[in-house]
């Protein structure tokens, strides 16, 4: 096991309904990113957070934010979810500005009704 | 743009002969390779990756990786299968363009199913 935790493992929301996902990152990385990974896909990636601040996006909307915090925990908020939300969100800790590997959660599965 | 492609959906390999995984990529710069595995219901777990040096790079669980540069390829192998080598691979690449929406993100193929038969 990598040692990166994700909180809850499983969740089910209605469309229009807000969420927050929780991610511990293995002890020494100070750089977590986060996926999403849809059914029978590879993960895209959401964005990326390097001590407290937000160090690169991919292409999902603003309605997709996130926040790290000084133990270098994150969250994943998604606002106003849609059904095409259902996935799997995956997150990995690394160090140093995320040049190090990538180090993955064992996720969370989200259910849009 | 930067993409990796895995040209195989599924390989079916009986247990105890070779295995082999196709990735092939595209980057502009030197790549960054990755190979991850994802048992059912669980994360990505990493097997090995190619940064710069030896084209042949080991790594978890006896698996190997060879880089070629020009073919563009990165392929994951396996000397003799197990049935519990049976997942899904992916292959990523790390895209360092600052300008292109995430720095050091990695850019994943769309996985390949690893069938191992006893």
């Amino acid at each position: 096991e990598t040692g990166v935790t994700q909180s809850p493992t499983h969740l089910i929301k209605t469309r229009g309904q807000q969420v927050t996902l929780r991610c511990s990152s293995q002890s020494g990385h100070n750089t977590v990113s986060w996926y999403q990974q849809a059914l029978g896909q590879g993960p895209q990636f959401i964005f990326q957070y390097y001590r407290e601040e937000e160090n690169g996006r991919g292409n999902f909307p603003p309605r997709f934010s996130g926040l790290q915090f000084p133990n270098y925990s994150s969250e994943l908020n998604v606002n106003a979810l849609e059904l095409d939300d259902s996935a799997l969100y995956l997150c990995a800790s690394s160090s140093g500005q995320g040049t190090g590997t990538q180090y993955f959660g064992p996720g969370t599965r989200l259910l849009v009704l | 743009a930067q993409s990796v492609a895995q040209p195989e959906d599924q390989v079916n390999v009986a247990e105890g002969n070779p295995l082999t995984v196709k990735c092939t990529y595209s980057v502009s710069g030197n790549p960054y390779l990755f190979w991850y595995v994802q048992y059912p219901n669980r994360g990505l777990q990493f097997l090995l990756k190619y940064i710069t040096g030896d084209n042949l790079v080991k790594g978890s669980y006896g698996f190997e990786a060879e880089f070629n540069k020009s073919q563009t390829s990165f392929h994951l192998k396996k000397p003799s299968a197990l049935v519990s080598d049976s997942a899904l691979y992916f292959c990523a690449v790390r895209d360092s363009n600052m300008f292109s929406g995430g720095y050091n993100k990695l850019i994943f193929g769309a996985g390949t199913r690893l069938a191992v038969h006893p």
